[in-house]
């Protein structure tokens, strides 16, 4: 595609309920990323994709977090058991390959967990 | 002790000014780095990178790097209002690719 594509763009969930965010990088984008933006805060890592390496999953906050990307290419983050503190921005991004290149970001999924 | 420190701001210049934006990283194998510009409820888009020591210029906007001292600042010239903005610093390298951003520095551009 022409940029990365995240879907959905709000997603308003009942505490408690599991969700599932989607990324869709950048075609031919080796690399890819999740960060979460809380309100008037910076980027918090979350995780990394690189190829076909194992992910670096440091930045997930709790083991109700988690992430898979299938085929090197579409990414879903999952939350599951949804408190009011995962409400947040959930930011995807998508680079060439490791090294001096930069990464393109998605528009976001703005998550409200009510 | 975080791996990329910015001051929060904001950083009040008036229109025309200079202004001046720094960041501090901890790891000393850092190879590349990047500022971001991000808009009040808007993604963020880069502003330019570097990863040699020295100066990098582009239109308004200037990239400092200094290795040995481990800080990469963002220089922009004639400020306009439509500049204001977070600027986030990122810094790819060292013991892994991952791209880890700082907390941001909040730009106000005063008319």
């Amino acid at each position: 595609g022409a940029g990365v594509s995240q879907s959905p763009s709000n997603k308003v969930t009942e505490k408690g309920k599991d969700v599932e965010l989607r990324c869709d990088p950048i075609s031919g984008h080796t690399a890819l990323y999740w960060y979460r933006q809380s309100l008037g805060q910076g980027l918090e890592f979350l995780i990394y994709f690189q190829g076909n390496s194992a992910p670096d999953k440091s930045g997930l906050p709790s083991d109700r977090f988690s992430a898979e990307r299938t085929g090197g290419s579409v990414s879903t983050l999952t939350i599951q058991r949804t408190q009011q503190e995962d409400s947040a921005v959930y930011l995807c991004a998508s680079s060439a390959d490791r090294g001096y290149v930069e990464a393109f970001f998605g528009q976001g999924t703005r998550l409200t967990v009510v | 002790q975080k791996e990329v420190e910015q001051n929060s701001g904001p950083l009040s210049v008036p229109e025309g000014a200079i202004a001046s934006l720094n960041c501090t990283y901890s790891d000393r194998g850092s190879q590349s780095f990047f500022w971001y510009r991000q808009y009040s409820g808007k993604s963020p888009e880069l502003i330019m990178f570097i990863y040699s020591n020295g100066d990098k210029e582009d239109g308004r906007f200037t990239a400092q790097l200094n290795k040995a001292s481990q800080y990469v600042s963002l220089l922009i010239r004639d400020s306009q209002p439509s500049d204001s903005a977070t600027y986030l610093c990122a810094v790819r390298g060292g013991s892994s690719y991952k791209l880890i951003f700082g907390s941001g520095t909040r730009l106000l551009v005063r008319p």
